[in-house]
Order: C-alpha cells, then sequence, then structure tokens
C-alpha cells in the first residue's frame, strides 16, 4: 500500500512564527500536492508539484511557500504564521497515469 | 466561477436503509468524478471514479450515477450500516492528464443502529 506520511499530526504555534509541514511519500509518485481543509469550504489547493524542484500555485497560494528537493518529500512552510492559516492541511500523491489521489492522514495546526 | 455543490446538511439514516448524495457542479466540465471518504481525523480514502462517458458505476454496496447534462453526480450506500458512518467527498477534474482535483466541501452521514 502507498503510504503518505505527514509527521506532525498536531502543532499548535503563534503568530508570526515560521511553520515546516513535512510530507513523505514511499511510492516513487511524481506528483504531490498540498491541500488545507476548512469546515464548510472543502478541500482547498495551495500548491503543488509535478517534479522534483518544480512547483506550482494552486487556488489559495498567499502565505504559503513550498519545497521539493527529493521526490519522496514535499514540504509546506508558513512564513509567518497567522491566525487564519489555522486549519487542517492535507498532503497527498499520485503516481502519473494513474487518477486517484493517497492522502496523508492530516495535520492539524493552529496558529494562536 | 467554478462551484462544486453537495448535500448541505449531514444525513441521518437507519442501518438498513439506502443514503443518496448529490454532488452538483457548475463551470466545469470534467473528464471524471471521483468519491472519498473521509472519518473525523483522517485524511480522505479513493472509494469510486466515473468518467464522463459512463453514466453508473458499482462497487459492492456502493453505486455512483453521472449525469453531464444535469452536471449531477449521486452517491448511494445500499443496505448501510453504522461502519458507513463517515463524511463523503466528491471531487471533479478538469482532464485525464490533469491529477488537480476540485472537491466538493462533503456530506456527513450517520448511520444509527
Amino acid at each position: 500500500d502507498v503510504k503518505v506520511t505527514q509527521s506532525s499530526r498536531y502543532l499548535v504555534k503563534r503568530t508570526g512564527e515560521k511553520v515546516f509541514l513535512e510530507c513523505v511519500q514511499d511510492m516513487d509518485h511524481e506528483n504531490m500536492f498540498w491541500y488545507r481543509q476548512d469546515p464548510g469550504l472543502g478541500l482547498r489547493l495551495i500548491y503543488f508539484s509535478y517534479d522534483v524542484k518544480m512547483k506550482e500555485k494552486g487556488d489559495i497560494p498567499e502565505g504559503y511557500s513550498v519545497s521539493r528537493e527529493k521526490k519522496e518529500r514535499f514540504s509546506l512552510i508558513l512564513e509567518s504564521a497567522s491566525t487564519n492559516q489555522t486549519s487542517m492541511y492535507l498532503c497527498a500523491s499520485v503516481f502519473s497515469g494513474a487518477n486517484v489521489l493517497t492522502f496523508g492522514a492530516g495535520s492539524r495546526l493552529t496558529v494562536l | 466561477s467554478q462551484k462544486i455543490e453537495q448535500n448541505s446538511e449531514a444525513l441521518n439514516i437507519q442501518e438498513g436503509k439506502t443514503a443518496t448524495l448529490t454532488c452538483n457542479y457548475t463551470n466545469y466540465s470534467p473528464a471524471y468524478l471521483q468519491w472519498y471518504r473521509q472519518d473525523p481525523g483522517r485524511g480522505p480514502v479513493f472509494l469510486l471514479l466515473i468518467r464522463e462517458n459512463e453514466k453508473e458505476k458499482r462497487k459492492e454496496r456502493l453505486k455512483v450515477t453521472f449525469d453531464t447534462t444535469l452536471k449531477q453526480s449521486l452517491f448511494h450506500i445500499t443496505a448501510s450500516q453504522p461502519a458507513d458512518s463517515a463524511t463523503y467527498l466528491c471531487a471533479l477534474c478538469p482532464s485525464s492528464n490533469d491529477y488537480k482535483l476540485s472537491f466538493g466541501a462533503g456530506t456527513t452521514v450517520t448511520v444509527r443502529a
């Protein structure tokens, strides 16, 4: 089974702190995604990557950046966390040619 | 702008009954549509995929229909069980070469024993 692992399940940070959310997949998937999920809004795409060192903005990239230095790892960075970034963050990956996303368990971030 | 709408209210049903969830979309021509299940505190898990040229798909007690004229998909859980209680998300993809799914907000189903 493909595994997508998000190392931090729960984080509490202060406004202005820099936050790193890490995601690792173990099945050599080219494509990786970061979504955030908020009640009533569904999943919204923040950033995605089709290959190493490649990134593209999704629908809501403001306040976020990403890093993909290795194929298996896709990191989401909040340079200066704000309270409106309190959310559930979900990482996903998919093999090129396939259609189904495999999600991690999520990282619940609270910014105080 | 593109919009995906699912049943806005939670669905509460008796065990053994059929749950029917709707997914309506506007300003979108998806190549295919997917349904995912999400349990509290977990990531979504894929259930079914249906392509634009398919009318219906089944998997065990699950059935999905896709009407591109009505711009609607229906998701049925037959002979529902308490273990089916979860949030169900529909997701649309613009083309088979594009992996950027757009998701609805989800419908929470509770099956009473």
